[in-house]
């Protein structure tokens, strides 16, 4: 079991808007630790997808968002596209076992 | 452009201990500290352990009496090595690069660069 928690998958029509929760506690999300997102699509590695909560590297789309209160934390995508098609992760500092990630959560375009 | 390239034994026997390479091209590996990364086939990633500082290490909880990092400067290169492995120990392992992302003077680490990950499997 993860220390951070997901939801297994979400899905959503073209265009529509998706979130992701991603759920910690005192001692990683809670704590004030920035919190990251990463997109992997199938058959490849991880990419950094948020920084520190909601900020996009370079060459991310602007409707990914990240935001995080309390001891969770969001991504949104807002006009879903059938390439968004991927498993996100969330990934945060915990200050019992170090870095940590969620389990993953699976976005299907319908 | 940085890239990471990751490379060893696609098959460990059980008991003994597997050995990863991770040659990384367009940084300096002195300039960052350096990760690796699990994920068991369709399972989700789990944080093996951190180089900085190119000597001090941390690893995961779960694993540490078992990994050993390091590196070769001269190389640029990282070594992973996870001693009397288990079939819970397959999994395609990733060298990650673990970097300060700077905005308006405030950095944060995140991991920014992946390499494309090498399958391990432990047989028994």
């Amino acid at each position: 079991q993860s220390v951070l928690t997901q939801p297994p998958s979400v899905s959503g029509a073209p265009g529509q808007r998706v979130t992701i929760s991603c759920t910690g506690s005192s001692s990683n999300i809670g704590a004030g630790y920035d919190v990251h997102w990463y997109q992997q699509l199938p058959g490849t590695a991880p990419k950094l997808l948020i920084y520190a909560n909601n900020n996009r590297p370079s060459g991310v789309p602007d409707r990914f968002s990240g935001s995080k209160s309390g001891t969770s934390a969001s991504l949104a995508i807002l006009g879903l596209q059938a390439e968004d098609e991927a498993d996100y992760y969330c990934q945060c500092y915990d200050s019992s076992v170090s870095e940590v990630f969620g389990g993953g959560t699976k976005v299907t375009v319908l | 452009q940085v890239q990471l390239q990751e490379s060893g034994p696609g098959l460990v026997k059980s008991s003994e201990t597997l050995s990863l390479t991770c040659s990384v091209s367009g940084d300096s590996i002195g300039t960052a500290d350096w990760s690796w990364i699990r994920q068991p086939a369709g399972k989700g990633l789990e944080w093996v352990g951190r180089i900085y500082t190119r000597v001090s290490t941390e690893s995961n909880p779960s694993l540490k009496s078992r990994v050993t990092m390091s590196v070769d400067m001269s190389k640029n290169q990282l070594f992973l090595r996870l001693s009397s492995v288990t079939a819970a120990d397959t999994a395609v392992y990733y060298c990650a690069r673990d970097h300060a992302i700077c905005v308006s003077g405030i950095c944060y680490d995140a991991f920014d660069v992946w390499g494309q990950g090498t399958l391990v499997t432990v047989s028994s």
